[in-house]
């Protein structure tokens, strides 16, 4: 079964604006990471974040992590229209396996 | 470095064929693992690697084979091709000592199984 649980599914901004994606997981977590897919490409990985974190930033993403309600989010500020892609949280609840949620996709439109 | 990379890109199977999905990474990773992308689906983790001569289960396993026998390489075997196994299948890698931190991933086989 999943472990990341994505929110919303799909997005449509403008240029410019802010664009936040949320996951939410079930079990704890040494970490969680989020990446990134162009349409047809492999993932690209972002940012990680450990269970011990509880805000990072790179860039224009900033990520926050909530471990007491067991959720996380990306938020991606004045995006641009490379910004369109689906973006995936994944957490690492034990050693060796990194569980995936079923991912934002984002469109940011010129 | 070419990363990580994948063969073939593209595949079509009839039901029943075998095949084998190569992987190889260059960056001297321990860590290696494959995963199915199914829409709607997000990635599932089918197999991975702790180092050479070491593989275990992930949440997929069924009808997939994988051995490990250098740190370069980490193919993976389907038995008996079934529609079921109509996917993209992404391999990746991570550094040494970090885990899962950091996965390096491959461009992808499609695969169709008729």
């Amino acid at each position: 079964s999943q472990q990341g649980e994505e929110d919303p599914q799909a997005l449509s901004i403008q240029e410019g604006e802010n664009a936040t994606m949320n996951c939410s997981y079930k079990t704890s977590i040494n970490n969680l990471q989020w990446y990134r897919q162009n349409s047809g490409r492999g993932l690209v990985h972002l940012i990680l974040i450990r269970s011990n974190e509880r805000e990072k930033h790179s860039g224009r993403l900033r990520v926050t992590l909530d471990t007491s309600k067991k959720s996380s989010s990306l938020l991606i500020t004045a995006s641009r229209a490379a910004d369109t892609a689906s973006y995936f949280c994944a957490t690492d609840n034990q050693g060796g396996k990194l569980i995936f949620g079923q991912g934002t996709e984002l469109s940011v439109k010129p | 470095n070419a990363g990580v990379t994948q063969t073939p890109k593209f595949q079509v199977l009839k039901t029943g064929q075998s095949m084998t999905l190569q992987c190889a990474q260059d960056m001297n990773h321990e860590y290696m693992s494959w995963y199915r992308q199914d829409p709607g689906m997000g990635l599932r983790l089918i197999h991975y690697s702790v180092g050479a001569g070491i593989t275990d289960q992930g949440e997929v396993p069924n009808g997939y084979n994988v051995s490990r026998s250098t740190t370069e390489d980490f193919p993976l075997r389907l038995l008996s091709a079934a529609p079921s196994q109509t996917s993209v299948y992404f391999c990746a890698s991570t550094p040494p000592s970090s885990g899962t931190d950091t996965q390096y991933f491959g461009p992808g086989t499609r695969l169709t199984v008729l």
